[in-house]
């Protein structure tokens, strides 16, 4: 079956805790965003890659970092959590950059 | 900057009564326009989508949608809506420009439609 997963599903965190959200795709797709979902502001798009070690930031990029070392995984890491990274974060992928194909979320509480 | 808006952040509505979201964007060149639905607890599954040809796009669970260029709208439209579309809707646009050459989609800020029995 064609999917995008997350791990973990939920996390609770502490400030300043490293952690990572790990993105795997078994579609072959070249473009993996992720994305941050907040109420009233949508999904903005944190970072993109476009092909193995080929990333680029998006819209709101600071406190994030990702790699793209496969081309099935893309694992959004924060180095030092914030009690304003707690979200909802989806992993995306595309074929072509356009139709994107979103995992199942990832809520993290950032306390 | 290039951005969506989704008029209405909140939709009440009984079953049977006909929807439409609104949708707007702002880039005035070519441009991919999709719309999303987020069941609660779920993931983001696309609805449908417009690259070209006819403006009236019909997509998945009855709803279509209508590109007016000139009005830089996307409307989103069901004839009579279910209890089982309570969800979240969100537009979205895919444009060259958006991002020097990569497609990224920007998002509208969503509406929330919950569909009384």
């Amino acid at each position: 079956e064609a999917q995008v997963t997350q791990n973990p599903r939920y996390l609770i965190t502490v400030t300043g805790k490293k952690l990572t959200v790990t993105c795997s795709q078994n579609m072959n797709h070249e473009y993996m965003s992720w994305y941050r979902q907040d109420p009233g502001l949508g999904l903005r798009q944190i970072y993109y890659s476009m092909n193995v070690e080929v990333t680029d930031k998006g819209d709101v990029p600071e406190g994030y970092k990702v790699s793209r070392k496969e081309k099935r995984n893309f694992p959004l890491i924060l180095e030092s959590p914030s009690p304003n990274q707690t979200s909802l974060y989806f992993c995306a992928s595309s074929l072509s950059g356009y139709e994107q194909f979103f995992g199942p979320g990832t809520r993290l509480t950032v306390l | 900057a290039q951005s969506v808006s989704q008029h209405n952040h909140h939709v009440i509505l009984s079953e049977a009564a006909s929807l439409e979201l609104g949708c707007n964007y702002s880039y005035g060149g070519t441009v991919n326009l999709f719309w999303y639905v987020q069941y609660p607890g779920q993931h983001l599954q696309l609805l449908l989508k417009y690259f070209s040809g006819d403006p009236l796009v019909k997509g998945i669970k009855g709803f279509e949608a209508e590109f007016i260029k000139s009005k830089f709208s996307f409307n989103l439209r069901k004839p009579s809506v279910q209890w089982s579309d309570t969800a979240e809707y969100f537009c979205a646009a895919s444009a060259p420009m958006f991002s020097g050459g990569y497609n990224k989609l920007i998002f509208g800020a969503g509406t929330r439609l919950a569909v009384h029995p």
